[in-house]
């Protein structure tokens, strides 16, 4: 398996424009996690899926972020409008349990918005 | 939410040097993560652990549930040990700040 796989790794956007991160888990892994790292506050969970199933959101900053899981194998995080407050590096992680045991981590997305 | 303190924040060592990073928590776990983040790099899971303490070649954690505490410790350490090391319950819920190690030849 090829891990998991986010995509872009680098997006340069401006303000007030809409953005979507992808995410690919690793076959078989049933829990998906989206995370947003800054310097200041480090790694942040925004939310997480269970079997498809969005289980926590509470991490989620506003109502301008949104993230479906609409099968197994893909995921997406949505910014609308993004502002350049939300610039930061943005990890998808999968597991095959319930919780955070053995996590795979993507190579994370990049997002600069000016 | 349970709070995860990591010290220290900042360490440069010289290469050869036992390094020590430290995790604390307020609420209890079962278990919970050391990461490791080189610069610009992914984020990859060294260890997950629930009592007593692994090894993984140079590097040994520890954890004490009923303390609340683990510890990372790198022997001999080696300037490719440079990064961001993250300990994380393993809920995945929260996450340290991170310890930023440099190893100088």
């Amino acid at each position: 398996d090829a891990g998991v796989i986010q995509s872009p790794r680098h997006e340069v956007t401006e303000m007030g424009q809409e953005v979507t991160l992808r995410c690919k888990p690793i076959s078989g892994h049933n829990s998906l996690f989206w995370y947003r790292q800054t310097m200041m506050r480090g790694l942040e969970l925004l939310i997480y899926f269970n079997n498809n199933v969005p289980i926590d959101d509470s991490g989620m900053p506003e109502d301008r972020f949104s993230a479906k899981m609409p099968n197994a194998s893909f995921s997406t995080l949505k910014i609308q409008p993004s502002e350049p407050r939300d610039s930061a590096v943005y990890f998808c992680a999968s597991t095959a349990t319930g919780g955070f045991t053995e996590a795979f981590f993507g190579q994370g997305t990049r997002l600069t918005v000016v | 939410k349970n709070e995860v303190e990591q010290s220290p924040q900042n360490l440069t060592a010289q290469e050869g040097e036992f390094i020590t990073i430290n995790c604390s928590y307020s609420v209890g776990i079962s278990a919970l993560h050391w990461l490791q983040q080189h610069p610009g790099g992914g984020i990859v899971s060294l260890f997950m652990l629930s009592s007593g303490k692994k090894k993984h070649g140079r590097l040994i954690a520890t954890i004490n549930i009923q303390e609340k505490h683990s510890s990372l410790h790198i022997t001999a350490s080696h300037p490719r040990d440079s990064a961001v090391y993250i300990c994380a319950p393993a809920d995945g819920l929260t996450f340290g700040k991170g310890t930023h190690l440099i190893i100088q030849p």
